[in-house]
């Protein structure tokens, strides 16, 4: 049981926009900033959103963050078919003094 | 752009230690401030944060491991390595070391090294 939870799946079609959602509490999201990191099959995780809304040099400006309260979430507009991977939120949890990750949502792109 | 490599034995015997070396290049271990991190991944599921060391020598572990972990930091050559003790088949996973620039931001990470726990 991972301490954020996200939607184990998501799909979408060519073109679309699609989000993803990470919720935690107040030790986690709610006090600290939210990571995302995608995770194409067979690779290791790659940091797409840092610091709840920014992109690392070379990520599109199809993929966005937010966060409010103690929730956070991805958007990808304009779906791709090499969109299609694992999507893993985290965050740094205060009670836990160490990085707290989501369980991961596989976006299908059908 | 730094690189991050794993290396160390892909099978390890039950109740045995697992050791790993994440070598580091394109920029010093003691420069700058970094926590350099270990972090693995079981078959099908998520990630799982096992600790990390600071560029100062100090660490952290995660509650859940910590009796069974220590990571160490080698700046002559460039290294920082994982062991875990008294390893069971709950260990086997991909284990990754990666670069954390602030608390949960990992933007470096190595290929990733499998390693299963078997007799």
């Amino acid at each position: 049981q991972s301490v954020l939870t996200q939607p184990p799946s998501a799909s979408g079609t060519p073109g679309q926009r699609v989000t993803i959602s990470c919720s935690g509490s107040s030790s986690n999201i709610g006090s600290n900033y939210i990571y995302w990191y995608q995770q194409l099959p067979g690779a290791a995780p790659k940091l797409l959103i840092y610091k709840n809304d920014q992109r690392p040099s070379g990520v599109p400006d199809r993929f966005s963050g937010s966060k409010s309260g103690t929730s956070a979430s991805l958007a990808i507009s304009g779906l791709r078919s090499e969109d299609e991977a694992d999507y893993y939120c985290a965050a740094w949890d205060d009670s836990l003094s160490g990085p707290v990750f989501g369980g991961g949502t596989k976006l299908t792109v059908l | 752009q730094v690189q991050l490599q794993e290396s160390g034995p892909g099978l390890v015997k039950p109740s045995q230690t697992l050791s790993l070396t994440c070598t580091v290049s394109g920029g010093s271990i003691s420069g700058g401030s970094y926590y350099w991190s270990w972090i693995r991944q079981s078959a099908g599921k998520g990630l799982e944060w096992i600790g990390h060391i600071y560029t100062s020598g100090t660490t952290i572990y995660s509650p859940s491991l910590k009796s069974r972990v220590t990571i160490s930091l080698d700046s002559s050559t460039n290294q920082f390595s994982l062991k875990v003790t008294s390893v069971t088949a709950a260990d086997t996973a991909v284990y990754y070391c990666a670069r954390d620039r602030d608390y949960g931001d990992y933007d470096s990470w190595g290929q990733g090294t499998l390693v299963t726990v078997s007799s």
